[in-house]
């Protein structure tokens, strides 16, 4: 079965504690994205990254680290300088370059970090 | 930039009618993708349905159809027969340029729609 695995779903993080959230996707897409979603909104663009070894900034970046050592994971570190990391994070992965269609991004079903 | 427009924070419907749900959106480009997604309860986000700027006929997907209407920057879901397991939260999104020249999606604020047996 093709899709994105994103693990823990429920994660707490203590004060000034790093935690890191897991995205796999086995799709063999090219691209992936991490998005913050708060309550009664819509999603913002955190990281993404287009190939390996490559990631850009989104809105949302300060607080946030990622890697993109292989192809099929994206993992996502909130750090202790995220001061309000409460939310729900969705992972998401496309097929890059093709237009139309071929650029719909899939999503994972989410992490839901909260503070201790 | 893009800007995605979801005016009705909640629907209600009755099971079996069709409902509508509500997008504009704002951009200067000529050429761009626009996609409705469905967000459960369990929080996944599943792709519904996709409308490009120069497609000539409005995208259907089963139960959905898109009725783009491009003079008026409106790009509404329609879904019919209406069944329980449709309640959930809808996003309107759209693609946008992000920095370093890729892709990502902006989404609207999303309507929590309510199917009433």
């Amino acid at each position: 079965d093709g899709g994105i695995t994103q693990s823990p779903k429920y994660l707490f993080r203590k004060e000034g504690q790093n935690v890191t959230l897991s995205c796999e996707q086995n799709l063999n897409h090219d691209a992936m994205y991490w998005y913050r979603q708060d309550p009664g909104q819509g999603l913002r663009l955190i990281y993404y990254s287009q190939i390996v070894n490559d990631f850009q900034k989104g809105d949302i970046a300060e607080g946030y680290s990622v890697s993109r050592e292989k192809k099929e994971s994206f993992p996502l570190t909130v750090t202790s300088a995220q001061k309000n990391p409460t939310a729900f994070y969705l992972c998401a992965s496309t097929q890059w370059g093709q237009g139309g269609y071929s650029n719909i991004q899939y999503f994972g079903a989410g992490t839901r970090l909260s503070v201790l | 930039a893009q800007k995605i427009t979801q005016t009705q924070p909640g629907m209600f419907v009755q099971e079996k009618e069709a409902v509508t749900l509500d997008c504009t959106y704002d951009t200067s480009d000529p050429s761009y993708g626009l996609f409705w997604y469905k967000q459960p309860s369990s929080g996944e986000m599943i792709f519904l349905i996709y409308q490009g700027s120069y497609d000539q006929q409005n995208a259907t997907e089963g139960r959905y159809s898109l009725n783009f209407q491009k003079a008026r920057k409106s790009a509404n879901l329609v879904i019919s027969a209406s069944q329980l397991g449709d309640s959930a939260m809808y996003f309107c999104a759209m693609r946008d340029l992000a920095q370093g020249g890729s892709e990502k999606l902006v989404f609207g604020k999303g309507t929590k729609l309510t199917v009433n047996p």
